[in-house]
């Protein structure tokens, strides 16, 4: 099946600092990809949708300047956390579309934020 | 998205079936019934999906009933690597959608 690649898997950084979480469709092009975020014993929340070659389209309630989307290329989507403060701590996990009519999403592993 | 409504837990034993239910009453005629499961800091993973007939594949099968108010999945032979929280969520075809997660089951195989 389709593979979704994150990089990096888990990132501990100080208050303030900015992060740069990628996600990656491996096998298959993605011109749309989601990016959710899970607290602890909580279920996933969609933050963001990704859309190559425009702007991503935010959830009610998330900052679009805090939480910088790039959709760079068919295969490769940026999560920036800007400015990061501990509350910002989650597990932030990504999803593409399947190609070829297939009607399912594939996840990528996550990647645990950890901030300080 | 319909709204589903799941058991928060379930334990299986280890080597039988694993029957997880999920009721959506408020479906719409056109909207699926997908099944995705998370294995503990991991991200979700497909498992099967279906819009009233009955569905098998070699991770499970779903029955829906013929109302498709509610549905099950059913494991067929659980094992401790399917320990996870399964998520049933109704929405319309097409893969190119956000999904929206509700609390799901935490389905504990006991070995």
């Amino acid at each position: 099946g389709a593979v979704v690649s994150q990089h990096p898997s888990r990132v501990i950084c100080k208050s303030g600092t900015s992060v740069k979480i990628e996600c990656r469709s491996l096998d298959f092009q993605a011109t749309t990809m989601f990016w959710y975020r899970q607290f602890p014993k909580k279920s996933l929340m969609l933050m963001a949708t990704s859309n190559e070659g425009s702007k991503a389209t935010y959830e009610q309630g998330v900052e679009k300047d805090k939480f910088l989307i790039n959709h760079a290329s068919l295969t490769l989507s940026t999560l920036t956390v800007t400015s990061a403060h501990p509350e910002d701590s989650s597990f932030y996990i990504c999803s593409a579309p399947g190609s070829g009519g297939t009607d399912t999403q594939y996840f990528g592993p996550g990647t645990r934020l950890t901030v300080l | 998205d319909a709204k589903t409504t799941q058991p928060t837990s379930m334990d299986c034993a280890e080597g039988r079936a694993a029957n997880l239910p999920c009721n959506h009453s408020t479906i719409s005629g056109n909207e699926y019934v997908y099944w995705y499961r998370q294995i503990h800091s991991q991200g979700p993973q497909y498992i099967i999906h279906g819009l009233k007939n009955n569905e098998t594949n070699e991770m499970a099968s779903l029955i829906i009933t013929e109302d498709r108010k509610s549905s099950t999945l059913i494991l067929p032979h659980a094992t401790l690597r399917d320990t996870a929280v399964y998520y049933c969520i109704g929405g319309s075809s097409g893969s190119a959608r956000q999904l929206t997660f509700g609390s799901g089951t935490q389905l504990t195989v006991l070995p």
